[in-house]
């Protein structure tokens, strides 16, 4: 299996700041024939379905805001949010989806300083 | 816009088997790979497996065949079925829908907590 972890498990940032949330997957995900990174990033709110963020690692997922930022390749992966907003207060999780079984990193809390 | 809605009990004695479906409103569960996610309380989230809408599937090996998803076209529905449960199968459990591939989920059901215990 794929592990994929997540760094740091929590972080608190000010308003207006930016946050930075890490992903390393044990292994590539990054298809060579098409040159594709099958990770996503997902936001999950209290009491709510996990949210897409970005899939592909970089693809904007529709009606996301662009201070959410992904970025990476092959095994290192980061979601930036550049400027912090409180509706943005949530748990962000990273998913490789190159082979199965799907996994899914550990979350990262995101909390206002 | 695309719903999808889980259905089935909410507590299931240990030993038997979890049962739940998803039916999908507002669009075609044909074209598409369909999922079961699961998140015990408190904790982070686990793949359960897919079905393609043509019935072709995939599963967490770490479920140790315990595991069955079908589909339903007709319907627009699709079914969780996992027997042998223990309070470690405790969890909400989500259906989801990839939108390009098995694992980019787009739309997502709301979860249902399923409680094992006697």
């Amino acid at each position: 299996d794929i592990v994929m972890t997540q760094s740091p498990d929590s972080l608190a940032v000010s308003l207006g700041e930016r946050a930075t949330i890490n992903c390393k997957s044990s292994q590539s995900v990054l298809y060579s024939s098409n040159n594709r990174n099958y990770l996503a990033w997902f936001q999950q709110k209290p009491g709510q379905p996990p949210k897409l963020l970005f899939y592909l690692a970089s693809t904007r997922a529709s009606g996301v805001p662009d201070r959410f930022s992904g970025s990476g390749s092959g095994t290192d992966f980061t979601l930036t949010i550049s400027s912090l907003q409180p509706g943005d207060v949530a748990v962000y999780y990273c998913q490789q989806y190159y082979t199965t079984p799907l996994t899914f990193g550990g979350g990262t809390k995101v909390e206002i300083k | 816009q695309v719903q999808l809605q889980e259905s089935g009990p909410g507590l299931v004695q240990p030993s038997e088997t979890l049962s739940l479906t998803c039916t999908v409103s507002g669009g075609s569960i044909n074209g598409y790979y369909w999922s079961w996610i699961r998140q015990p309380p408190g904790k982070g989230l686990d793949w359960v497996g897919y079905i393609y809408y043509t019935g072709s599937t995939h599963y967490n090996p770490s479920l140790n065949n315990r595991v069955t998803i079908s589909v339903d076209t007709s319907k627009n529905q699709f079914s969780l079925t996992l027997t042998s449960v223990t309070a470690a199968d405790t969890a909400v459990y989500y259906c989801a829908r990839g939108g390009r591939s098995y694992g980019d989920y787009d739309y997502w059901g709301q979860g249902t907590l399923v409680t094992i215990s006697s």
